[in-house]
């Protein structure tokens, strides 16, 4: 595709359930980065994936998020037992690693959490 | 500890004026890279520019152009000859170009309302 595509673009989840978010980065690229763009917190990094290294996890707010990346393209994050303050847009973006950290972010997926 | 400041919230002006929407950072790093991305009420992030630490020369595209000032730890944007299309949320950011790290630190953004 053209673009970053991320799905769904909006998902309503009570507390408790756990949620998966799909991210389809640009072809060719090989970097990953998920991000949670909140009204409280702003925009924050929460994780970052680079061809086959192990990933950077560093901006996971709790061990009830976690992301994979299959097959160095696509990637899903995965939000166990949501509660309400995990409501937020979830925002990907990738980039090639032949241009220096220019990102290229794709639509969001809104949770709601209720 | 790297941060972005954008201490402006909101700014409105009034189409064809000019404005500058400010942008102060904090890194401990030589190497860095600053950006300044769009987000118009479709919420998708559209990169602006990217600039790297060591290139201070200012940059002029179109009706946009950026200063960046390493000496106050400064990189605005001004827009010239506003335009209702410029209505949206601004945010700078931040990258630091520590071996595996090149995520970006946002600043809170400053929400642009130009008026007819």
């Amino acid at each position: 595709g053209a673009g970053v595509s991320q799905s769904p673009s909006n998902k309503v989840t009570e507390k408790g359930k756990d949620v998966e978010l799909r991210c389809d980065p640009i072809s060719g690229h090989t970097a990953l980065y998920w991000y949670r763009q909140s009204l409280g917190q702003g925009l924050e990094f929460l994780i970052y994936f680079q061809g086959n290294s192990a990933p950077d996890k560093s901006g996971l707010p709790s061990d009830r998020f976690s992301a994979e990346r299959t097959g160095g393209s696509v990637s899903t994050l995965t939000i166990q037992r949501t509660q309400q303050e995990d409501s937020a847009v979830y925002l990907c973006a990738s980039s090639s690693d032949t241009t220096s950290y220019e990102q290229y972010f794709g639509p969001g997926t809104r949770l709601t959490v209720t | 500890a790297q941060k972005v400041t954008q201490a402006q919230t909101e700014i409105s002006v009034v189409e064809k004026e000019d404005v500058t929407l400010d942008c102060v950072y904090e890194t401990r790093d030589t190497t860095y890279y600053l950006f300044w991305y769009k987000q118009p009420p479709s919420g998708e992030l559209v990169f602006l520019i990217r600039r790297n630490s060591f290139d201070e020369q200012n940059e002029i595209s179109g009706r946009y152009s950026w200063n960046f000032q390493k000496s106050t730890s400064s990189f605005n944007f001004t827009i010239t000859a506003s335009q209702v299309v410029d209505s949206a949320v601004y945010f700078c950011a931040l990258s630091e170009a520590r071996t595996g790290a090149n995520n970006l630190f946002f600043g809170t953004g400053t929400r642009l309302t130009v008026i007819p």
